[in-house]
């Protein structure tokens, strides 16, 4: 079935420098990709939306110069978190969305830990 | 806006125990409805779905039927084991707005030997 993979699953990174995350379909293509923002014990924020050779669509309050997104490929979108800050750390989730099914489904990737220092 | 209110948790439960979590929906149109559940450390797993009104899924012994009259969705397992312990999420997504699934805060379930 629908498989997506996300690299690191955990990082740990110094104040100030950027971190980036990938997000890969494995066997299918994904024209759309989603990424998440998960705080502990609470659920899933959706922060951006990535079609394949387009610009993302962040969502009211994420800073798009902050959290750059790039779907180049429909089988990879990657997520950078520019100069990251404590307030930063969080588990992040990418879903993508199979262009070649009819039915409205996210396969969700297995999600990467960020701490900053 | 679309919604989705979960019960919360913790839950906890004695193995073999019957399982129910509420979760109820706003939506505009006609929703899509799932539930995912996430293992400690995991990402979020599709536990089942349903598409259209009285739909029922099923999968690894839960069910969940799509109730349009009272615009609910909830998850019921017969008979809970310790490998259920994980957090259940109930999630809607709106036909026509591909792009936004809307999830509940998720409840955790204790499953006890």
């Amino acid at each position: 079935g629908a498989v997506v993979s996300q690299h690191p699953s955990w990082v740990i990174c110094k104040s100030g420098t950027s971190v980036k995350i990938e997000c890969r379909s494995l066997d299918f293509q994904a024209t759309t990709m989603f990424w998440y923002r998960q705080f502990p014990k609470q659920s899933l924020m959706l922060m951006a939306t990535s079609n394949e050779g387009s610009k993302a669509t962040y969502e009211q309050g994420v800073e798009k110069d902050k959290f750059l997104i790039n779907h180049a490929s429909l089988t990879l979108s990657t997520l950078t978190v520019t100069s990251a800050h404590p307030e930063d750390s969080s588990f992040y989730i990418c879903s993508a969305r199979d262009g070649q099914l009819a039915v409205n489904e996210q396969f969700f990737g297995p999600g990467t830990r960020l701490t900053v220092l | 806006g679309d919604s989705v209110t979960q019960m919360e948790g913790p839950v906890t439960l004695s193995e073999e125990a019957f399982l129910t979590i509420n979760c109820t929906y706003t939506a505009t149109g006609y929703p899509s409805l799932f539930w995912y559940v996430q293992y400690p450390g995991e990402g979020l797993q599709l536990l089942l779905k349903a598409t259209k009104a009285d739909d029922k899924g099923s999968n690894k012994g839960f069910e969940a039927t799509y109730r349009k009259e009272t615009t609910s969705f909830h998850l019921e397992k017969g008979s809970v084991q310790v490998s259920d312990s994980a957090v259940y999420f109930c999630a809607l997504s709106d036909r026509y707005n591909f792009n936004k699934f809307y999830f509940g805060s998720g409840t955790k379930l204790n499953v006890k030997p």
